[in-house]
């Protein structure tokens, strides 16, 4: 699977839109974009996923550049809950067995200042 | 409620004692995978399960077992536990299709397992 970059970590102040950006330069034309997060003590939790066009679901919307290069997970209003390591992760629908995988790398860990 | 199930959420136990950790998932989802989460490596895939009786290994397997007799079950299996196994473990279970591949995982709480 391709190479995402995240920042290490983010802050935001409670009730204010978030936008936390990946790069994915080396993205192919069938990988599909997901993001996670994991709360702490908890297991990862599936966010939201895209190919092209942007998404939007009751927890997020993604928003995915034209050229596919970068997207941005955006959280409306951020909430203390919302505190945890946000992982953006590139899957190839078609590369066979590989594709039943997720490779997580480090994520950005978000705060969230009440 | 559609959940993935692991037990047990925390155990300690002595090197060499062999030890299972279970998993079970109420959604019907063909694909379940093991993964092991440490300070500095991040989640690595251990094993995963495309169907019943459909297992192969992931990055680091090295160690563990699994199996899969019934679509909803996936244990976990350490036969001679050893320090550098002590690890919280998830298990996963996701949709699958043709077009999209697997997607949307579901995550269990975690297995805290120290081995001394």
């Amino acid at each position: 699977d391709a190479k995402t970059t995240q920042p290490n970590s983010m802050e935001s102040n409670e009730e204010e839109p978030v936008h936390l950006p990946c790069n994915h330069s080396t993205i192919s034309g069938t990988d599909y974009i997901h993001w996670y997060r994991q709360l702490p003590s908890q297991g990862p939790e599936y966010v939201i996923h895209g190919l092209t066009s942007n998404v939007n679901n009751r927890m997020a919307s993604l928003a995915i550049a034209e050229d596919r290069k970068s997207s941005t997970l955006i959280l409306h209003r951020a909430t203390l809950r919302d505190a945890a390591v946000y992982y953006c992760i590139l899957r190839d629908a078609h590369s066979g067995a590989g594709s039943y995988q997720l490779t997580f790398g480090k994520g950005t860990k978000l705060s969230v200042i009440p | 409620e559609a959940q993935v199930t692991q037990n047990p959420r925390y155990l300690i136990t002595v090197t060499g004692k062999k030890l299972t950790v279970t998993c079970s998932q109420n959604m019907n989802h063909e694909y379940m995978s093991w993964y092991r989460q440490d300070p500095g490596l991040g989640l690595r895939q251990i094993y995963y399960s495309m169907n019943v009786e459909v297992t192969d290994k992931g990055d680091v397997p090295e160690g563990y077992k699994v199996s899969r007799k019934e679509k909803r079950n996936f244990p976990l299996i350490l036969e001679s536990p050893s320090p550098n196994q002590t690890s919280l473990y998830f298990c996963a279970s996701s949709l699958w299709d043709r077009g999209r591949g697997a997607y949307g995982y579901t995550f269990g709480s975690g297995t805290r397992l120290t081995v001394v």
